[in-house]
Parts: C-alpha cells; structure tokens; sequence
C-alpha cells in the first residue's frame, strides 16, 4: 500500500489493548486541536476535538487529553481493533487564525 | 455526514502539460483547502479560500494556482507540471475558521 510517511514513529500494540498516541504542540497561541485517522491510499478522517477550555473530550471508543502546561495532546484507543491501524496524527489551530498545523504523525499498528 | 470529492483518485501525466485537480464539497462550507502530502513532511498547504472567488497562498504556493467559481468547487491547477510536483494532492473544508477541516479522498498525482 502507499505511505503516508516514511520513517514514522510506530505504536506496535497487541488487539484488545489500550493505545496511546502522544502529540506535542509548539504554541501556546493554539486553541483548538483535531485528531485524525488515516489510513493507507485513503485522505485523512476526523477523529475526535478539542478546544483549550477543556482538559478531556471522550469519544466512541476515544478520549483525548489536553495538557496546556506542557503543550502535550494525547490520544486514547480503547481496546483497539485491526481496523485502528492507521498514521494518526494532530492539528492544532492558533488563534483568529485560518491554518492548522499538523504533525507528521504516528503508525499504529495492532497485532493479532 | 461532510463529503468531500476529488474528480481523480490517480493521476499521471507529462511534464509540461497543464493539470486540474477538481474538489466538489456537498455541506455548503465557506473555506476550501488545498495541501500536498509528501513523505516525511507531512500536510503542507499550498492554497486555500474563505469564499467564491477568493483565494490565499498557503505556504508552498510556487507552481500553482486555483479557482474557486462556485462555493462548493474548488480547483487546483498546476499551469506546467514538473516532476517534483508528484504528490499526494488533498482537498479539505470547513465550515467557518477555527471548524473542523474536512479531507477528500486524495489524488495520487504522478508527473513523467
């Protein structure tokens, strides 16, 4: 299949484990951050948000965490299944602006 | 559910030739985004447009030009294609600034 990077960091974890992606973040200008999910060949696709008046947002089957002391988003995958093996990356979007920055992602991997 | 379409999932053509990528989004978005995907650099924006017949360098502008005629069409046309211009080519919207960006599927563009 077609990467979407090569040389990413890889998160191996065993099916029905708990995954946690980690993203930091560079500006404290930042207010509102996005997950997304992509996988081989296909665009990215929306996850989860979270805006800075919040420290926790929970999804199906997905939380994500805000530390705005640290600069640091994560994400949480609840029992995760083959179908979650993707590069996930963050956005984040500063303040009375038009742009989101994005990382350049983790692969997820999930073993059997 | 926000779809964004892309009229060419792959793509291969002759440099020097010029080239459309066309995005159609059915949820009545203001904003349109145009990036390219490249191994090991992540998401980089070349255009984007807040409204009909508008439009702003992204950060990679050089070789590119848009036109977005209609607020659900947005079009990405490269006047003379080069080699280093092969790319992974997204589309997104979103509905206002500070909103969630919403991803097409991709063009896998291939210039010989």
């Amino acid at each position: 299949g077609e990467s979407v990077g090569l040389h990413l960091p890889t998160l191996s974890v065993q099916e029905g484990d708990n995954s946690i992606i980690n993203c930091a973040y560079s500006n404290s200008a930042s207010d509102y951050f996005i997950w997304y999910k992509q996988e081989s060949g296909k665009g990215p696709q929306f996850i989860i948000d979270i805006r800075s008046n919040m420290d926790k947002r929970q999804g199906q089957r997905v939380t994500v965490l805000l530390n705005k002391t640290v600069k640091h988003l994560s994400l949480q995958i609840a029992a995760t299944q083959p179908g979650d093996s993707a590069v996930y990356f963050c956005a984040e979007n500063r303040r009375n602006t038009d742009k989101l920055i994005f990382g350049t992602g983790t692969r997820l991997q999930v073993f059997p | 559910d926000v779809k964004v379409t892309q009229s060419s999932r792959y793509l291969v053509k002759r440099t020097g030739e010029k080239v459309f990528l066309e995005c159609v989004q059915d949820m009545d978005h203001e904003n349109m985004f145009w990036y390219r995907q490249d191994p090991g650099l992540g998401l980089r924006l070349i255009y984007f447009s807040y409204d009909v017949k508008m439009k702003e360098k992204g950060d990679i502008p050089e070789g590119y030009s848009v036109s977005r005629e209609k607020k659900e069409r947005f079009s990405l046309i490269l006047e003379s294609a080069s080699t280093n211009q092969t790319s992974m080519y997204l589309c997104a919207s979103s509905r206002d600034n500070q909103d969630t960006q919403y991803f097409g599927p991709g063009t896998r563009l291939t210039v010989l």
